[in-house]
């Protein structure tokens, strides 16, 4: 079964410090990996996902994340922390069949100090 | 406003009563994923349609979860004879097809059971 384990549930940088946002992952096929972000009191919104081809995902505010076969990681990064990233991350794996549902980490928090 | 949409934003309700929700997805969507999130988790599956068909059921929805699609475009979640347990935010996603897309959710509904 698919699974996404997320390093750390609370992560604190400084504002314009580098962020990183640990991800695992097992799956059993060649997965297709996604970060979401949550602000206060809204829906999940997608980051950036990786389903093949370029290993180096880039998507909106900044983000990207490196999809590593080997390390089975997809780890999240921004080179310079805002304090509007202020918000909870998840990673997420595609299903068994890559074709139904996604299956979320427990999310990590992300705070950014002045 | 063109995004997915819940109603309502919040129910709070006495142990043993049946509650619904509803989920509007973006019009031409025909995946309806709902999840539900509890404090400190990511979201956890619960179930998921293509069109009116209700394709998967997650364990995790017991006898007194029901949902439908009736037409293939609102859906509803129904908890019948609520429990303490079932207090959670409640995540209504739509995308195109697979999970290759994008899901796109909506703000939740959160449910405080007394």
């Amino acid at each position: 079964a698919q699974s996404v384990t997320q390093l750390g549930s609370h992560v604190s940088v400084s504002e314009g410090a580098l962020v990183l946002l640990r991800c695992n992952y097992s799956s059993s096929v060649p997965p297709y990996l996604f970060w979401y972000v949550q602000y206060p009191n809204q829906g999940l919104q997608l980051l950036l996902k990786y389903t093949t081809g370029a290993t180096l995902v880039k998507g909106i505010n900044g983000f990207e994340a490196e999809f590593k076969k080997s390390e089975t990681s997809f780890h999240l990064t921004k080179p310079s922390a805002h304090m509007s990233d202020a918000a909870e991350y998840f990673c997420a794996v595609s299903g068994m069949n890559r074709d139904d549902k996604i299956i979320f980490g427990k999310g990590t928090r992300l705070h950014i100090l002045p | 406003d063109t995004g997915v949409s819940q109603d309502p934003r919040h129910k709070i309700t006495k142990r043993g009563q049946n509650v619904t929700f509803r989920c509007d997805p973006i019009s031409e969507h025909n995946r309806l994923y709902w999840y539900r999130q509890t404090l400190g988790q990511g979201p956890e599956f619960l179930t998921y349609f293509q069109n009116e068909a209700q394709l998967e059921k997650s364990r995790l929805l017991s006898d007194r979860f029901s949902a439908e699609r009736p037409k293939g475009s609102f859906s509803t979640l129904e908890i019948q004879r609520t429990e303490q347990g079932d207090s959670a935010m409640y995540l209504c996603a739509s995308s195109l097809g697979q999970s290759l897309y994008e899901q796109y959710f909506g703000p939740g509904t959160r449910l405080t059971v007394t």
